[in-house]
């Protein structure tokens, strides 16, 4: 069984900075763009970030763009999102997903972390 | 404001049929390929459909998915009050070199 554990959401201060790391199970994480995406308490989602499988290729949307860092140790089946510079908009469930091969969709979640920015 | 364009809010009577649709441009559905995402209230978005019309193994196939240019439809029949969510639809697009997402459609089973 495919599983997402996502660790690491906080209260932290504007301009403060924060790592989640998500932990995979359940399948060949190497093999596997991961993804995540974030959803401000009663909003829509909101796509962050995604990186390729050997970590070669990284996008971000830009509104973290310069300010939060994706990337992955495929030793420990991990996935991880420095953030940098956070800012009130920025609170947010954060979820880590894996990609379904040829970008066609995102077909596990993790149950999400909440990250909380305020003074 | 979201890239694809999703109305706010649909609702039908349980048995009946409901679609949604999901409208963007040649940069993102007219190029790529639609998936759409059920969220049930307080849980993580769970996939109904990817590559525009396929489903994964346990989604019943009350859930269908079709895309035509630069717009996609979700239809769901013999509606469910479990049914009841938000749904989203999601793709690739080119010129923003990002994933993007509808802005949500709020189903409600009256």
């Amino acid at each position: 069984e495919v599983q997402l554990v996502e660790s690491g959401g906080v209260v932290v201060q504007p301009g403060g900075s924060l790592r989640l790391s998500c932990a995979a199970s359940g399948f060949t994480f190497g093999d596997y763009t991961m993804h995540w995406v974030r959803q401000a308490p009663g909003k829509g989602l909101e796509w962050v970030s995604l990186i390729s499988w050997d970590g070669g290729t990284t996008y971000y949307a830009d509104s973290v763009g310069g300010r939060f860092t994706i990337s992955r140790d495929n030793s420990k089946n991990s996935l991880y999102l420095q953030m940098n510079s956070l800012r009130t908009e920025d609170t947010a469930f954060y979820y880590c997903a894996k990609d379904i091969p040829g970008w066609v969709g995102i077909d596990c979640w993790g149950q999400g972390t909440l990250v909380t920015v305020s003074s | 404001q979201s890239v694809l364009t999703q109305p706010p809010s649909v609702s039908a009577a349980p048995g009946q049929k409901v679609t949604i649709s999901c409208s963007g441009s040649s940069s993102n559905i007219g190029n790529s390929y639609v998936s759409w995402y059920q969220q049930l209230p307080g849980t993580a978005p769970k996939l109904l459909i990817y590559d525009n019309n396929k489903r994964p193994s346990g989604i019943p196939d009350r859930f269908s998915g079709s895309k035509s240019g630069t717009s996609a439809t979700l239809g769901i029949t013999g509606l469910q009050t479990g049914d009841e969510a938000d749904y989203y639809c999601g793709t690739w697009d080119s010129s923003l070199s990002a994933w993007v997402f509808g802005g949500g459609t709020k189903l409600t089973v009256l």
